[in-house]
């Protein structure tokens, strides 16, 4: 596509459930980020891809998030057990890679909101 | 390990003023740099980058330079517009492809 594309922008989630949300990359783009933004807050890093593989994953906040890629195209991010303390913009990234000064192209956000 | 820091904000400044908002960081090896913008209402998006030491990245009136030496790589504009009111992230990118940023820098420009 010709921007990164997030799915859903906006979520409502009562505390206990279960989301999922979607990322669809730059086509071509083998390197995908996650991260998530907080009311006033930064960027904190969570996962990223290179293809299919997470090099790192130590960002993810506790064991109810994980993050898979299929295919080296679209990613999902699952929060299971949601917390209130996991409402947040999660925003998603990708970029060529292989070299460093690459730019990398963010998508709109899912906005999660745990009530 | 590798970090970004940056200074906190919000910064407020009149029109028209010279704004610097610094970004040093720690890495291993040799990073790329970015500069990263959010308007309001507004997703994220690149506003200049430098690859490796003493490179200038510029965009839109703002300028910053690769500083290995003091591994630095602070925000420059000399004269600032209402319009250029958002939060302001810097990074870097890892050999490895990790790209970590500060927390971000608010400013707001007053008329």
């Amino acid at each position: 596509g010709a921007g990164v594309s997030q799915s859903p922008s906006n979520k409502v989630t009562e505390k206990g459930k279960d989301v999922e949300l979607r990322c669809d990359p730059i086509s071509g783009h083998t390197a995908l980020y996650w991260y998530r933004q907080s009311l006033g807050q930064g960027l904190e890093f969570l996962i990223y891809f290179q293809g299919n593989s997470a090099p790192d994953k130590s960002g993810l906040p506790s064991d109810r998030f994980s993050a898979e890629r299929t295919g080296g195209s679209v990613s999902t991010l699952t929060i299971q057990r949601t917390q209130q303390e996991d409402s947040a913009v999660y925003l998603c990234a990708s970029s060529w890679d292989s070299l460093s000064g690459n730019t990398i192209y963010f998508g709109e956000g899912s906005w999660l909101t745990v009530v | 390990g590798n970090s970004v820091t940056q200074m906190e904000g919000p910064v407020t400044l009149s029109e028209e003023a010279f704004l610097t908002i610094n970004c040093t960081y720690t890495a291993t090896g040799y990073p790329s740099l970015f500069w990263y913008v959010q308007y309001p209402g507004e997703g994220l998006q690149l506003l200049l980058k430098a690859t490796k030491a003493d490179d200038k990245g510029s965009n839109k009136g703002f300028e910053a330079t690769y500083r290995k030496e003091t591994t630095s790589f602070h925000l420059e504009k000399g004269s600032v517009q209402v319009s250029d009111s958002a939060v302001y992230f810097c990074a870097l990118r890892r050999r490895d492809d990790k790209i970590i940023f500060g927390k971000g820098t608010r400013l707001h420009i007053l008329p």
